[in-house]
């Protein structure tokens, strides 16, 4: 089983609709999550850290975590087409290098 | 704003060529990491360091070799470059593991 498994996708949403991604993860002692946005031949950058279970908010973005259930999303509002892109979770536990997942693909249309 | 810089950004380059990829970041961090991506497909973790002559082997297997004789420094090389080396390598550096981590831009290399 793979440590951070992720919908490749393509998730395609309209321009201003609500973008929803998910992230499951293996490792229960997990403590640290992050999403990364991946523009196509571009390197990764980060949108948001959470660390403890709830949500977090930053802008349009919205990262949840539940660690009893091993789940992380990231809930983009009033999507735009610039928000297309491919969306990395990343998962860590005390000392150990970031776990990235596949990616999913969001695709928003005009 | 990360200061993690990767020299050549592009690089086109012979069979059996041996080629330097140069990583340099000012922010202090102690950890490093160098990630392998193709084109549309998921980031592979190849070599990693945690400080000063310390350096280990990532989950993917990788041909290629790191030093890391300052902490702002992490270069990949490879002795005898093959076509199946033709990827995106990305450098990267965090405070501490588990910390957020900061990504260069990135060195797309090509051998022929």
């Amino acid at each position: 089983q793979k440590e951070v498994e992720q919908n490749s996708g393509p998730l395609s949403v309209p321009e201003g609709a609500i973008a929803s991604l998910n992230c499951t993860y293996s490792d229960r002692v997990s403590q640290s999550f992050f999403w990364y946005r991946q523009y196509s031949g571009k390197s990764p950058e980060l949108i948001m850290s959470i660390y403890s279970n709830g949500d977090k908010e930053d802008g349009r973005f919205t990262a949840q975590l539940n660690k009893a259930s091993q789940y992380v999303s990231l809930l983009i509002r009033d999507s735009q087409p610039s928000d297309s892109a491919t969306y990395l979770c990343a998962v860590t536990r005390s000392g150990y290098a970031l776990n990235f997942g596949k990616g999913t693909s969001l695709l928003v249309t005009p | 704003e990360a200061d993690i810089y990767q020299t050549p950004r592009y690089l086109v380059i012979g069979t059996g060529k041996k080629i330097t990829l140069e990583c340099s970041q000012t922010m202090g961090h102690d950890k490093m990491y160098w990630y392998q991506q193709d084109p549309g497909m998921e980031l592979h973790l190849i070599h990693y360091s945690y400080g000063v002559n310390s350096t280990e082997k990532g989950d993917l297997s990788s041909e290629s070799t790191v030093s890391r004789i300052r902490t702002e420094h992490f270069p990949l090389t490879l002795e005898s470059a093959r076509p199946s080396h033709t990827s995106q390598y990305l450098c990267a550096s965090s405070e501490h593991p588990e910390n957020t981590i900061y990504f260069g831009e990135g060195s797309w290399l090509t051998v022929v």
